[in-house]
Protein backbone atom coordinates (compact mmCIF):
# COMPACT_ATOMS: atom_id res chain seq x y z
CA UNK A 1 0.00 0.00 0.00
CA UNK A 2 1.31 3.58 -0.85
CA UNK A 3 2.06 5.82 2.26
CA UNK A 4 3.93 8.52 3.29
CA UNK A 5 4.80 9.04 6.75
CA UNK A 6 6.29 12.17 8.38
CA UNK A 7 7.29 12.89 11.90
CA UNK A 8 7.50 14.28 14.23
CA UNK A 9 4.11 15.17 14.19
CA UNK A 10 4.23 18.04 15.67
CA UNK A 11 7.53 20.55 16.63
CA UNK A 12 8.27 23.44 18.86
CA UNK A 13 11.34 25.65 18.08
CA UNK A 14 12.74 29.74 18.62
CA UNK A 15 13.16 31.77 16.54
CA UNK A 16 16.80 31.74 14.81
CA UNK A 17 16.64 27.73 15.10
CA UNK A 18 17.21 25.19 12.41
CA UNK A 19 14.84 22.12 12.13
CA UNK A 20 14.87 18.87 9.74
CA UNK A 21 11.69 17.57 9.27
CA UNK A 22 11.20 13.68 7.90
CA UNK A 23 9.34 12.00 5.41
CA UNK A 24 9.27 8.34 4.59
CA UNK A 25 7.51 6.81 1.81
CA UNK A 26 6.35 3.74 0.67
CA UNK A 27 5.56 4.83 -2.96
CA UNK A 28 7.00 3.00 -5.45
CA UNK A 29 7.72 4.04 -8.57
CA UNK A 30 7.35 7.88 -8.41
CA UNK A 31 7.41 10.75 -10.32
CA UNK A 32 8.42 13.22 -7.85
CA UNK A 33 8.19 14.14 -4.20
CA UNK A 34 7.08 17.44 -2.68
CA UNK A 35 7.34 19.87 0.58
CA UNK A 36 4.40 21.97 1.29
CA UNK A 37 4.23 24.20 3.66
CA UNK A 38 0.39 25.04 4.83
CA UNK A 39 -0.65 27.91 6.92
CA UNK A 40 -3.71 27.45 8.85
CA UNK A 41 -6.90 28.13 6.91
CA UNK A 42 -4.64 28.18 3.33
CA UNK A 43 -4.18 26.28 1.16
CA UNK A 44 -1.26 24.51 0.55
CA UNK A 45 2.02 26.26 -1.29
CA UNK A 46 5.05 24.17 -2.84
CA UNK A 47 8.29 24.68 -1.35
CA UNK A 48 10.85 22.06 -3.38
CA UNK A 49 9.72 19.45 -5.83
CA UNK A 50 12.40 16.47 -6.48
CA UNK A 51 12.47 14.02 -9.20
CA UNK A 52 13.73 10.23 -8.08
CA UNK A 53 16.68 10.83 -9.03
CA UNK A 54 17.87 14.49 -7.59
CA UNK A 55 19.06 14.26 -4.21
CA UNK A 56 18.53 17.48 -2.96
CA UNK A 57 16.51 20.64 -3.98
CA UNK A 58 17.08 24.53 -2.42
CA UNK A 59 14.21 26.94 -1.84
CA UNK A 60 15.81 30.11 0.23
CA UNK A 61 16.12 28.33 3.73
CA UNK A 62 14.00 25.96 2.91
CA UNK A 63 16.39 22.43 2.07
CA UNK A 64 14.99 19.62 1.09
CA UNK A 65 16.93 16.02 0.25
CA UNK A 66 15.96 12.72 -0.85
CA UNK A 67 17.40 9.30 -0.52
CA UNK A 68 15.69 7.16 -3.20
CA UNK A 69 17.18 3.62 -2.02
CA UNK A 70 16.11 4.11 1.08
CA UNK A 71 12.70 6.01 0.54
CA UNK A 72 13.13 8.71 2.84
CA UNK A 73 13.30 12.39 2.23
CA UNK A 74 13.55 15.55 4.89
CA UNK A 75 13.28 18.96 4.73
CA UNK A 76 15.36 21.19 6.70
CA UNK A 77 14.36 24.59 7.84
CA UNK A 78 17.34 26.92 8.21
CA UNK A 79 17.31 30.35 10.84
CA UNK A 80 13.78 29.57 11.54
CA UNK A 81 11.20 32.62 11.67
CA UNK A 82 7.84 32.97 13.37
CA UNK A 83 5.99 33.16 10.02
CA UNK A 84 7.32 29.52 9.12
CA UNK A 85 4.93 28.00 11.54
CA UNK A 86 2.74 26.23 9.86
CA UNK A 87 2.10 22.23 8.44
CA UNK A 88 4.78 20.99 6.42
CA UNK A 89 3.12 18.34 4.09
CA UNK A 90 5.44 15.49 2.42
CA UNK A 91 3.65 14.64 -1.15
CA UNK A 92 4.31 11.81 -3.17
CA UNK A 93 3.35 11.42 -6.93
CA UNK A 94 2.92 7.84 -7.90
CA UNK A 95 3.79 7.43 -11.38
CA UNK A 96 1.15 6.81 -14.06
CA UNK A 97 -1.85 8.03 -11.64
CA UNK A 98 -3.05 10.57 -13.58
CA UNK A 99 -1.47 12.75 -11.29
CA UNK A 100 -3.20 11.83 -7.81
CA UNK A 101 -1.37 12.39 -4.73
CA UNK A 102 0.03 10.69 -1.31
CA UNK A 103 -0.35 12.97 1.24
CA UNK A 104 1.85 12.59 4.44
CA UNK A 105 -0.07 13.70 7.88
CA UNK A 106 2.17 16.71 8.45
CA UNK A 107 4.46 18.28 10.75
CA UNK A 108 3.30 20.67 12.94
CA UNK A 109 5.64 23.47 13.36
CA UNK A 110 5.86 26.57 16.07
CA UNK A 111 8.33 28.45 16.07
CA UNK A 112 8.36 30.95 19.06
CA UNK A 113 9.88 33.84 19.99
CA UNK B 1 4.08 30.62 -10.50
CA UNK B 2 0.98 29.22 -11.44
CA UNK B 3 -2.34 30.52 -9.59
CA UNK B 4 -5.08 28.99 -8.66
CA UNK B 5 -8.07 30.32 -7.19
CA UNK B 6 -11.34 29.35 -5.35
CA UNK B 7 -14.37 31.26 -4.07
CA UNK B 8 -16.05 32.02 -2.00
CA UNK B 9 -13.17 31.72 0.51
CA UNK B 10 -15.78 31.00 3.21
CA UNK B 11 -19.50 30.44 3.21
CA UNK B 12 -22.22 29.65 5.85
CA UNK B 13 -25.44 28.24 5.02
CA UNK B 14 -28.36 26.27 6.52
CA UNK B 15 -28.65 22.83 6.64
CA UNK B 16 -30.60 21.31 3.42
CA UNK B 17 -29.57 24.16 1.27
CA UNK B 18 -27.36 23.58 -1.41
CA UNK B 19 -23.36 25.62 -2.28
CA UNK B 20 -21.08 26.01 -4.90
CA UNK B 21 -17.37 26.07 -4.95
CA UNK B 22 -15.40 27.69 -8.07
CA UNK B 23 -12.40 26.66 -8.62
CA UNK B 24 -10.38 28.54 -11.76
CA UNK B 25 -6.93 28.06 -12.68
CA UNK B 26 -5.95 31.70 -14.07
CA UNK B 27 -2.67 31.19 -16.21
CA UNK B 28 -2.71 27.80 -17.32
CA UNK B 29 -5.15 25.19 -18.76
CA UNK B 30 -5.66 22.34 -16.51
CA UNK B 31 -7.62 19.34 -18.27
CA UNK B 32 -7.51 17.77 -14.85
CA UNK B 33 -8.57 19.16 -10.90
CA UNK B 34 -8.85 17.44 -8.01
CA UNK B 35 -11.19 18.37 -5.30
CA UNK B 36 -9.81 17.83 -1.98
CA UNK B 37 -11.77 17.81 1.93
CA UNK B 38 -9.65 18.48 4.96
CA UNK B 39 -10.55 18.21 8.66
CA UNK B 40 -8.77 20.71 11.42
CA UNK B 41 -5.49 18.59 12.01
CA UNK B 42 -5.78 16.38 9.02
CA UNK B 43 -4.01 16.04 5.67
CA UNK B 44 -6.02 16.64 2.75
CA UNK B 45 -8.45 13.63 1.70
CA UNK B 46 -9.16 13.49 -1.88
CA UNK B 47 -12.41 13.29 -3.09
CA UNK B 48 -12.83 13.47 -6.77
CA UNK B 49 -10.74 14.17 -9.43
CA UNK B 50 -12.40 16.24 -12.36
CA UNK B 51 -11.70 15.88 -15.99
CA UNK B 52 -12.70 18.66 -18.31
CA UNK B 53 -15.89 17.22 -20.63
CA UNK B 54 -15.91 14.50 -18.96
CA UNK B 55 -17.95 12.80 -15.57
CA UNK B 56 -16.28 13.25 -12.55
CA UNK B 57 -14.10 10.22 -11.07
CA UNK B 58 -14.90 9.72 -7.01
CA UNK B 59 -12.68 7.98 -4.44
CA UNK B 60 -14.56 5.50 -2.41
CA UNK B 61 -16.89 6.54 -0.04
CA UNK B 62 -17.68 10.08 -1.71
CA UNK B 63 -21.32 10.25 -2.54
CA UNK B 64 -21.45 11.51 -5.98
CA UNK B 65 -24.73 12.95 -5.98
CA UNK B 66 -24.17 15.00 -2.71
CA UNK B 67 -20.77 16.13 -4.14
CA UNK B 68 -21.63 16.88 -7.82
CA UNK B 69 -18.65 17.93 -9.81
CA UNK B 70 -18.42 19.92 -13.32
CA UNK B 71 -15.13 20.88 -14.97
CA UNK B 72 -17.10 22.79 -18.17
CA UNK B 73 -13.87 24.40 -19.40
CA UNK B 74 -9.90 24.41 -19.33
CA UNK B 75 -10.10 26.78 -16.39
CA UNK B 76 -12.70 26.25 -14.25
CA UNK B 77 -14.55 23.19 -12.32
CA UNK B 78 -16.98 23.59 -9.75
CA UNK B 79 -18.00 21.63 -6.27
CA UNK B 80 -21.80 21.85 -5.52
CA UNK B 81 -22.41 20.71 -2.05
CA UNK B 82 -25.89 19.75 -2.48
CA UNK B 83 -28.54 19.77 0.41
CA UNK B 84 -25.56 20.16 2.88
CA UNK B 85 -25.61 19.18 5.94
CA UNK B 86 -23.64 19.86 9.44
CA UNK B 87 -21.14 17.05 9.04
CA UNK B 88 -20.07 18.76 5.32
CA UNK B 89 -18.65 21.17 7.75
CA UNK B 90 -15.18 21.66 5.95
CA UNK B 91 -12.03 23.23 4.40
CA UNK B 92 -12.54 22.38 0.83
CA UNK B 93 -9.61 22.76 -1.35
CA UNK B 94 -9.09 22.61 -5.35
CA UNK B 95 -5.30 21.69 -7.26
CA UNK B 96 -5.23 21.94 -10.95
CA UNK B 97 -2.84 20.11 -12.56
CA UNK B 98 -0.19 21.67 -15.04
CA UNK B 99 0.37 19.65 -17.71
CA UNK B 100 3.56 21.17 -18.92
CA UNK B 101 5.29 20.56 -15.92
CA UNK B 102 3.31 17.81 -14.27
CA UNK B 103 2.35 20.07 -10.82
CA UNK B 104 -0.79 20.37 -8.97
CA UNK B 105 -1.12 24.00 -7.90
CA UNK B 106 -3.79 24.40 -4.69
CA UNK B 107 -6.21 26.94 -4.40
CA UNK B 108 -6.33 28.93 -1.49
CA UNK B 109 -9.58 26.58 0.04
CA UNK B 110 -13.03 27.28 0.86
CA UNK B 111 -14.36 27.10 4.52
CA UNK B 112 -17.65 25.76 4.70
CA UNK B 113 -19.73 26.06 7.87
CA UNK B 114 -23.39 24.47 7.76
CA UNK B 115 -25.72 25.62 10.50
Amino acid sequence: KNQVEQSPQSLIILEGKNCTLQCNYTVSPFSNLRWYKQDTGRGPVSLTIMTFSENTKSNGRYTATLDADTKQSSLHITASQLSDSASYICVVSPYNQGGKLIFGQGTELSVKP
Amino acid sequence: GAVVSQHPSWVICKSGTSVKIECRSLDFQATTMFWYRQFPKQSLMLMATSNEGSKATYEQGVEKDKFLINHASLTLSTLTVTSAHPEDSSFYICSALDPGVDTQYFGPGTRLTVL
